[in-house]
């Protein structure tokens, strides 16, 4: 059964360093991996996806990669801010399956 | 941009209510989900739905119901509202294309006394 893990489960931070976030799958089918972010209270809100043939995707200051050989995926922010300050969810196979999250606090 | 649009932001129900939970998207996709997310357990698959009419199980259907009678819309039922039912509610949308991301309403917080 596919499990989808991501440690830790916090992370605080000082503005300006560069970070990785990781999420850990034990299936290698995928299909996809996406990245999300969730604001306190709110809904999801897509970062990046990654198909499952992919390496890597970039955003501005984020970039993810997914190693499927080793069941990984990480999330680099360079260069972290206060409004990075969320947590960050991954999920596989197309959103069927979600890792917990990993709050992030970035301190000024 | 997409648009998911869940009805209520808050919600308070009595125990045993039937309690219907709207979602409407706006960009014609396929497939639709609910999800619930409580602290500690992440975000938990309901039900999802891959077109009209069509519905399957994710992995904590019991006590929940779905309806998908028009391509735009998905609700979800509960019967007879528990107070283990008490929850954050997700509505999302996506194609059917590989490369089609989740895209997420802004939740339902649910509360049954």
């Amino acid at each position: 059964k596919q499990e989808v893990t991501q440690i830790p489960a916090a992370l605080s931070v000082p503005e300006g360093e560069n970070l990785v976030l990781n999420c850990s799958f034990t299936d290698s089918a995928i299909y996809n991996l996406q990245w999300f972010r969730q604001d306190p209270g709110k809904g999801l809100t897509s970062l990046l996806l990654i198909q499952s043939s992919q390496r890597e995707q970039t955003s501005g200051r984020l970039n993810a990669s997914l190693d499927k050989s080793s069941g990984r995926s990480t999330l680099y922010i360079a260069a972290s801010q206060p409004g990075d300050s969320a947590t960050y969810l991954c999920a596989v196979r197309f959103g069927l399956i979600f890792g917990q999250g990993t709050e992030l606090s970035v301190k000024p | 941009d997409v648009k998911v649009t869940q009805s209520s932001r808050y919600l308070v129900k009595r125990t045993g209510e039937k309690v219907f939970l709207e979602c409407v998207q706006d960009m014609d996709h396929e497939n639709m989900f609910w999800y619930r997310q409580d602290p500690g357990l992440g975000l938990r698959l309901i039900y999802f739905s891959y077109d009209v009419k069509m519905k399957e199980k994710g992995d904590i259907p019991e006590g929940y119901s779905v309806s998908r009678e028009k391509k735009e819309r998905f609700s979800l039922i509960l019967e007879s509202a528990s107070t283990n039912q008490t929850s954050m509610y997700l509505c999302a949308s996506r194609t059917t294309e590989h490369n089609s991301p989740l895209h997420f309403g802004n939740g339902t917080r649910l509360t049954v006394t």
